[in-house]
């Protein structure tokens, strides 16, 4: 099975600082990997799919880059609203998925 | 509006099954994948498999092989998901999502508002 890395598990940032979050491969899954954003008591909301592309009417500030194994969410010029846990996912041609730890976000 | 609404919350003694419900409105059922993800208290989101409602195929991940059953109702737009042999640490919200089905999007990208199911004695 795939295994996903997420690193930082935590991050503490001042708004407008631009943020990287990392997600790593266990082995070489092309570009099937997406990313999700988790509010508090909230289900999970659907960033970027395919590692680069952005959803509809989620804010430009948000962007995914990466192939292969190393992948990174980057959100430039932090809002407080972005204040939330953050989710790679990633699957195969068998449809079958694995998530990464979460990477939590906290304003400084 | 495209939604999945979830049944209510559950409590469960050990060893008991949990049946949760899913239903779909606002898009054709049998175009999309209703998926599974469960989330512990406190700890991150694991996906538990899926069900193609068009055909009734299902995916099950490995760590639930043998305890879950995933079934849908046409007729009325609801997916199930049964966990048997209820543990304590099988408290958790449980989610269902959808992704489409066909090569081109493996994305889930609407969410069910969650379903608490507890675990306990």
């Amino acid at each position: 099975d795939v295994q996903m890395t997420q690193s930082p598990s935590a991050l503490s940032a001042s708004v407008g600082d631009t943020v990287t979050i990392t997600c790593r491969a266990s082995q070489d899954i092309f570009n099937y990997l997406n990313w999700y954003q988790q509010k508090p008591g909230k289900a999970p909301n659907l960033l970027i799919s395919d590692a680069t592309n952005l959803k509809t009417g989620v804010p430009s500030r948000f962007s995914g880059s990466g192939y292969g194994t190393d992948f990174i969410l980057t959100i430039s010029s932090l809002q407080p609203e972005d204040i939330a846990t953050y989710y790679c996912q990633q699957y195969d041609n068998l449809r079958s998925y694995t998530f990464g730890q979460g990477t939590k976000l906290e304003i400084k | 509006q495209v939604q999945l609404v979830q049944s209510g919350a559950e409590v469960r003694k050990p060893g008991a099954s949990v049946k949760v419900s899913c239903k779909a409105s606002g898009y054709s059922f049998t175009g999309y994948y209703i998926h599974w993800v469960r989330q512990a208290p406190g700890h991150g989101l694991e996906w538990m498999g899926w069900i193609k409602p068009n055909s009734g195929d299902t995916k099950y991940a490995q760590k639930f092989q043998g305890r879950v059953t995933m079934t849908r109702d046409t007729t009325i737009n609801t997916a199930h998901m049964d966990l048997s042999k209820l543990r304590s640490d099988d408290t958790a919200v449980y989610y269902c999502a959808r992704v489409v089905i066909g090569p081109w999007d493996y994305s889930m990208d609407v969410w069910g508002q969650g379903t608490t199911v507890i675990v306990s004695s």
